[in-house]
């Protein structure tokens, strides 16, 4: 297997506020992560993919000026979602791709985001 | 556009019993697949990969590959409470997709 992290687990601000979620590869390094939103009893539903040194691809309706994404290094990536909004509230997972012919996909924990 | 299919389920097994769960893609070019158990409030825990036809075994776990009919499917035999989650099925060709998930039930 492998490990990935992700800070907060939990966060709750007052809309308008910027929030920043980091997500690591803790034993290996990862050219491509992804990032993800969940909401309850729905499926998973990408909103990016974050390569290392580029700028990210965002997925179809995704405000790319609303989630900002930056992949600084081979272990992590950062999600930010500027002037937050109730309807932000959601599970955001990222996930990490480990392998070179056969990639296999780990997720983080998440991050459960509440916006009051 | 590329899809993966699933039952959503829920499937409810006796404790003890075989469950199998079941995908389908569309994407002739897929190599890679996986199942993916997610517990309710939880991300997903990668739990089984294959990449070539025929059955592949990890402890309770078997998963199956027919890459003729477009056809991956999970089993999971002596079903325990504690598997009670839901299954999702990746499939990578150019990229990775996910199925909507299978909700598994195993009543005591």
């Amino acid at each position: 297997g492998a490990v990935v992290s992700q800070h907060p687990s939990r966060v709750i601000c007052k809309s308008g506020t910027s929030v920043k979620i980091e997500c690591r590869s803790l034993d290996f390094q990862a050219t491509t992560m992804f990032w993800y939103r969940q909401f309850p009893k729905q499926s998973l539903m990408l909103m990016a993919t974050s390569n290392e040194g580029s700028k990210a691809t965002y997925e179809q309706g995704v405000e790319k000026d609303k989630f900002l994404i930056n992949h600084a290094s081979l272990t992590l990536s950062t999600l930010t979602v500027t002037s937050a909004h109730p309807e932000d509230s959601s599970f955001y997972i990222c996930s990490a791709l480990k392998g070179v012919f056969y990639n296999e996909q780990f997720f983080g924990p998440g991050t459960r985001l509440t916006v009051l | 556009q590329k899809e993966v299919e699933q039952n959503s389920g829920p499937l409810s097994v006796p404790e003890g019993a075989i469950a199998s769960l079941n995908c389908t893609y569309s994407d002739r070019g897929s190599q890679s697949f996986f199942w993916y158990r997610q517990y309710s409030g939880k991300s997903p825990e990668l739990i089984m990969s294959i990449y070539s036809n025929g059955d592949k075994e990890d402890g309770r776990f078997t998963a199956q590959l027919n890459k003729a009919s477009q056809y991956v499917s999970l089993l999971i035999r002596d079903s325990q409470p504690s598997d009670s989650a839901t299954y999702l099925c990746a499939v990578k060709g150019q990229n990775f997709v996910f199925g909507p998930g299978t909700r598994l039930s195993v009543l005591p």
